[in-house]
């Protein structure tokens, strides 16, 4: 079965630049995460969404950050201008959902350097 | 407000000894507390998970425990083995109705053989 997939790998790009991410989840997976990974630090939670719904979005910067879930399945997160402070790797992750607890399982990420 | 701590950045053991990973987390109202591991250039691996409603989970290898009394999770493998050698990262999901969760900083484990 396969993982939860991202593109790209790594993306180098100028400041003020826009940059986005792709992220497939786990198929049958109802809920899918994004977090952000800086360096020396754990994973820190973006944007979860159920099915299509972004349910919990407190720790997106709204200003330069978006995310979509169209149709329930693929995601996108995008910045844009991106800032130096911008540079970390973006993971993304789905779980099953619904009631009772189930393990997110996590894609390899995306490390973004802004230059 | 850092609400999952891993205090020890680093850990080396000898292959066959045991390893203790521990965390410390200050948020009442987690409701399950997860281990990941995490290799170079990959995504977080779930390893293990607890209940707070328990107090100790066995999966082979791993163990983990839990005193709410001190909000304090510890993970314990043992034997060691070189391919244990990885970031280990806590985390804490706060409540029934999120899947959110919050991680600490990461241990990063040495095992040599």
């Amino acid at each position: 079965e396969a993982g939860v997939v991202q593109s790209p790998r790594y993306k180098i790009i100028e400041k003020k630049q826009p940059v986005a991410f792709w992220c497939n989840p786990i198929s049958g997976h109802n809920t899918l995460y994004w977090y952000r990974q800086n360096l020396g630090q754990g994973p820190e939670l973006l944007i979860r969404y159920e099915n299509e719904e972004a349910v919990d979005d407190s720790q997106l910067p709204k200003d330069r950050f978006s995310a979509e879930r169209l149709k329930g399945v693929d995601s996108t997160l995008k910045i844009q201008p991106a800032e130096l402070g911008d540079s970390a790797v973006y993971l993304c992750a789905s779980s099953l959902g619904g009631q009772g607890f189930t393990e997110a399982f996590f894609g390899q990420g995306t490390r973004l350097t802004v230059v | 407000d850092q609400q999952v701590k891993q205090n020890s950045p680093s850990l080396s053991v000898q292959e066959g000894r045991i390893s203790i990973l521990n965390c410390d987390y200050t948020n009442s109202m987690f409701d399950y507390f997860l281990w990941y591991k995490k290799y170079p250039a990959e995504g977080p691996t779930f390893l293990i998970s607890i209940s707070s409603i328990k107090d100790k989970n066995e999966d082979g290898r791993f163990t983990v425990f839990l005193n709410k009394s001190a909000k304090h999770l510890s993970l314990h493998i043992v034997p060691s083995q070189p391919g244990d050698s990885a970031v280990y990262f806590c985390a804490g999901k706060p409540g029934v109705n999120t899947g959110k969760l919050i991680f600490g900083q990461g241990t990063t484990l040495q095992v040599k053989p």
